[in-house]
C-alpha cells in the first residue's frame, strides 16, 4: 500500500519569488511520482512525472521536482513564480504493480500574492 | 485531439436515488480511471476499466460501481445516494502500452445530494 503526506496545506508566497512545495511519500513497492495542478473549476492537469532515470524532473510552466529514494520525497520547485500560478498542488504516487491507481497527497493551495 | 468530457458537469440528486456519470476519454486512450474528491477526503480512487474490464478497485461500497464500452467510453453508477456522496467525480483516460503512465483529466462532474 502506499500513501503520500503534503506537509503544508496552504504555502503564501510573494509573486517572482522562488517557493517549494513539499511531499513525502510511503510505500512496500516501487513507485511513479506526480505533481497535478487543479485550477478553480476545473480538473488535474499533469505537471511532471518521475518514472526512472535522472531524479531531477522539469515539467511545464517553470516547475520541477527532485525524487530523493532515501528520504522518501519529492518536492516540487519553481524558481520565481507567478499570479498565474494560484491553484491547488496535488502530489500523487502509483505502485509499479497497478500503475493507472493514482494515491494523491492531500494537496497544497499555493497562493502568490503581487 | 479533443480531450476528456464528462457529462452532465453538474448535478443535483435528492438522498435515495440513484445517478449515472458519464466520461468520453481521449481518442485512442482505452483506459478509464474514476476518482472522487471531496473537501474532507480528498481525491480517492474509485476504479479503472481497460478493454471493457475492471482492472482496480478502490475501497468504496457496492453502491458505487462502473462500466466500460467497446468504444472506451466508460460510466459510473452510484445507487442509493447519501449525503457523503457530494463529491466531485473526476474521469481519467489513459494510454497503456505506451510507457508514460500519464493520466488525462475530464473537468468532473459536480454532485450535490439533499
Amino acid at each position: 500500500a502506499q500513501s503520500v503526506t503534503q506537509l503544508d496545506s496552504q504555502v503564501p508566497v510573494f509573486e517572482e519569488a522562488p517557493v517549494e512545495l513539499r511531499c513525502n511519500y510511503s510505500s512496500s513497492v516501487s513507485v511513479y511520482l506526480f505533481w497535478y495542478v487543479q485550477y478553480p473549476n476545473q480538473g488535474l492537469q499533469l505537471l511532471l512525472k518521475y518514472l526512472s532515470g535522472s531524479t531531477l524532473v522539469k515539467g511545464i510552466n517553470g516547475f520541477e521536482a527532485e525524487f530523493n529514494k532515501s528520504q522518501t520525497s519529492f518536492h516540487l520547485r519553481k524558481p520565481s513564480v507567478h499570479i498565474s500560478d494560484t491553484a491547488e498542488y496535488f502530489c500523487a504516487v502509483s505502485g509499479m504493480d497497478s500503475s493507472y491507481k493514482l494515491i494523491f497527497g492531500s494537496g497544497t493551495r499555493l497562493l502568490v500574492r503581487p | 485531439k479533443a480531450g476528456v468530457t464528462q457529462t452532465p458537469r453538474y448535478l443535483i440528486k435528492t438522498r435515495g436515488q440513484q445517478v449515472t456519470l458519464s466520461c468520453s476519454p481521449i481518442s485512442g486512450h482505452r483506459s478509464v480511471s474514476w476518482y472522487q474528491q471531496t473537501p474532507g477526503q480528498g481525491l480517492q480512487f474509485l476504479f479503472e476499466y481497460f478493454s471493457e474490464t475492471q482492472r482496480n478497485k478502490g475501497n468504496f461500497p457496492g453502491r458505487f460501481s462502473g462500466r466500460q464500452f467497446s468504444n472506451s467510453r466508460s460510466e459510473m453508477n452510484v445507487s442509493t445516494l447519501e449525503l457523503g456522496d457530494s463529491a466531485l467525480y473526476l474521469c481519467a483516460s489513459s494510454a497503456p502500452g505506451q510507457g508514460t503512465y500519464e493520466q488525462y483529466f475530464g473537468p468532473g462532474t459536480r454532485l450535490t445530494v439533499t
